[in-house]
């Protein structure tokens, strides 16, 4: 079965410093690859996706993305990080063969000092 | 709506009892998706529909769960004789396909808890 590994549960940065939140995957197939983000009190919203081309994505709010597929991994950055990005954040794989269902890693919580 | 919306907000049942959820998906989107938050358990996906094909229903935790989506619209989750451990937060979301259209935007949540 498809899985997905984030490898911090609980990340404390002060503001400024730079980010990289782990996300791996075992699919051995094509995939869709997404990071999601969940502000306190509020819904689940697309940070930034994958589908093909370049690796190196950029999504909302300054974030960026590489897809290292000998590595099977989507890890998630930011040069600088602000209090506003406290939030939890979930990496989800979408296998190609797999109709449109999303698998989510357990999700790391990243809260900013300000 | 611009978004997806569900309701109730909040359900508070008692053990036993059936419950259901409703979802309203962006208009236009064909596929609609389940997927289930509860602490220790992350995000489950649980159920999802596309178009007039028959869903996939491989997240479904029990028989004790079932969907339908009415019209290629509206979809409820239904949960039947509810136990403890089917407390969380239940999450619907559409995306206006698969594949490149498989951006999900997802709804608000309906936080569930049995009693």
């Amino acid at each position: 079965a498809q899985s997905v590994s984030q490898h911090n549960h609980h990340v404390i940065l002060s503001e400024a410093a730079s980010l990289e939140l782990g996300c791996n995957y075992s699919y051995g197939g094509t995939v869709n690859l997404f990071w999601y983000v969940q502000y306190p009190g509020q819904h689940l919203q697309l940070l930034l996706k994958y589908f093909s081309g370049d690796p190196l994505v950029k999504g909302i709010k300054g974030f960026e993305a590489e897809f290292i597929k000998s590595k099977f991994s989507f890890n998630l950055r930011k040069p600088s990080v602000q209090w506003s990005d406290t939030a939890e954040y979930f990496c989800a794989v979408n296998a190609y063969n797999q109709g449109g269902k999303l698998i989510f890693g357990q999700g790391t919580e990243l809260s900013v000092k300000p | 709506g611009a978004g997806v919306s569900q309701s109730p907000s909040n359900k508070v049942t008692e053990k036993g009892k059936d419950v259901e959820l409703r979802c309203d998906p962006i208009s236009g989107h064909t596929a609609l998706y389940w997927y289930r938050q509860s602490l220790g358990q992350g995000l489950e996906f649980l159920i999802y529909f596309q178009g007039n094909s028959a869903p996939d229903k491989s997240g479904l935790p029990s028989d004790r769960f079932s969907a339908e989506r009415t019209g290629g619209s509206v979809s409820t989750l239904t949960i039947q004789r509810t136990q403890q451990e089917d407390s969380a937060v239940y999450l619907c979301a559409s995306s206006l396909g698969t594949g490149r259209n498989n951006e999900q935007f997802f709804g608000p949540g309906t936080r569930l808890t049995v009693l």
